[in-house]
């Protein structure tokens, strides 16, 4: 059984819209991520949280929002969207957020912004 | 400029043969972690490591504990299965701890 799902696969959005991209860990981990992976960059960190606390964002942009409604979920919220923001957007968890933990990734959402 | 350098970029080998993949950091780092990336997309964490070595199989890594500044990943009579794209990513001592910064990735292509 997958232990990280994520919502939907596959996401094809007109720029200027919104959509919520879904995050749920099933491995009974604290801290959780969101990664993005674009053809032009490499893997990027964007939000760490723990305890559904945000604790560190390098997005620079507040059109993404993530989203913690219970400890295993995270979610990330993007309005006004960009082509430029097409990406595979990987959610991610560790135990703790104290670093020295192995992060597991999440199989990916891969957004495509027309 | 990056933090994460990772070499080689691409490589070919055939099946049976040995490769080694390499990540300097340009700073001192806290720790690695080595993930396979396969055609479909997913991210398989391989290895995570604080200091000294760790193997698997055929797959050994190594992270240099004196200067913290490389790490290495050794494939041993590689298989076809182990195609993919190999990525470290690296945590460092300062900003967020458990923040990964990824190199660009090695594109590995094992051939019968």
């Amino acid at each position: 059984d997958p232990k990280i799902i994520q919502k939907p696969k596959y996401l094809v959005a007109v720029t200027g819209s919104e959509k919520i991209l879904i995050c749920e860990q099933y491995l009974g981990h604290n801290a959780m991520y969101w990664y993005r992976q674009s053809a032009k960059k490499p893997l990027e960190f964007m939000f760490s949280y723990s305890y559904q606390k945000l604790m560190d964002n390098q997005t620079a942009s507040s059109r993404f929002q993530p989203q913690s409604s219970k400890k295993n979920h995270l979610d990330l919220q993007i309005t006004a969207l960009k082509p430029d923001d097409s990406a595979t957007y990987f959610c991610a968890s560790s135990q703790d957020d104290w670093g020295q933990d192995t992060q597991y990734f999440g199989p990916g959402t891969r957004l495509l912004v027309l | 400029g990056d933090q994460v350098e990772q070499s080689p970029s691409a490589l070919s080998l055939h099946e049976g043969t040995d490769s080694a993949l390499r990540c300097n950091f340009t700073t001192t780092m806290r720790s690695v972690q080595w993930f396979r990336q396969n055609s479909r997309g997913s991210l398989i964490s391989l290895f995570y490591l604080a200091s000294g070595t760790k193997e698997n199989g055929r797959l050994k890594s190594a992270f240099d504990s004196k200067e913290r500044r490389y790490s290495t990943l050794h494939i041993r009579d590689a298989q076809l299965e182990d195609s993919g794209t190999y990525f470290c990513a690296a945590e460092a001592y300062t900003g967020g701890a458990d923040r990964l910064t990824f190199g660009k990735g090695t594109q590995l292509i094992i051939q019968p």
